[in-house]
């Protein structure tokens, strides 16, 4: 079993649905979680960025997460054609040393939202 | 561009040739990352500098891979004697401090690296 596991999609929704996208963890160390959209051929962006428990708004993005169950959430409302793109989820852990400097990505969830 | 910026965009490697990739991070950034993305798979990490100090390579997943950064700006990963499974899409990215969780990282386009 993977660290984090992503449904990897894909996921078409009609223009203006609120979108759902999850990830699901097995590190308890993990203490802040990050979504990046990727679009094709190019690398990733950060979209949103969370330190322990709770919720995080940006515009049309909500970001959640739930440390109790180790599963993370990213909402995505009034979707738009141009939100259309493979989401990765991220953690990293909080301890010191090798291997703290790293990301660990979930598979990406491609998304497509349909005009 | 103000970007982080890879070369070449693609290549396309005989097994067994050595092959070195480029990444030029964002002026003054003294964070910079290698990630490997196999095909419809999340970045996996491979190895991290800070300046001019490789500080983890935990993640390189042979010792036909070698990362350098000597003056604390661009790097060059280099992988000899590739494998198929070499093939994957290379990330590089860079952020303006020493790594800390929320560090903003900014990752170039790749460079696609094909192994036949």
């Amino acid at each position: 079993q993977k660290e984090v596991e992503q449904d990897p999609g894909p996921l078409s929704v009609p223009e203006g649905a609120i979108v759902s996208l999850n990830c699901t963890y097995s590190n308890s160390a993990f203490q802040y979680f990050m979504w990046y959209r990727q679009y094709s051929r190019k690398g990733p962006e950060l979209l949103m960025y969370t330190y322990s428990s709770g919720n995080k708004e940006d515009g049309r993005f909500t970001a959640q997460v739930d440390k109790s169950s180790k599963y993370i959430s990213l909402f995505i409302r009034d979707s738009q054609p141009s939100d259309s793109a493979t989401y990765l989820c991220a953690m990293s852990a909080a301890y010191s040393g090798a291997g703290s400097y790293q990301l660990t990505f979930g598979k990406g969830t491609k998304l497509s939202v349909i005009p | 561009g103000a970007g982080v910026s890879q070369s070449p965009r693609y290549k396309v490697a005989k097994r067994g040739q050595d092959v070195a990739l480029r990444c030029d991070p964002i002026s003054g950034h003294v964070s910079l990352f290698w990630y490997q993305q196999a095909l419809g798979q999340g970045p996996e990490f491979l190895t991290y500098f800070q300046n001019e100090a490789q500080l983890d390579k935990s993640g390189l997943p042979s010792d036909r891979f070698f990362a350098e950064r000597p003056e604390g700006s661009v790097s060059t990963l280099k992988i000899q004697r590739t494998q198929q499974e070499d093939s994957a899409v290379y990330l590089c990215a860079s952020s303006s401090r020493a790594q800390r969780r929320n560090e903003k990282l900014f990752f170039g386009s790749g460079t696609q690296l094909s192994v036949l």
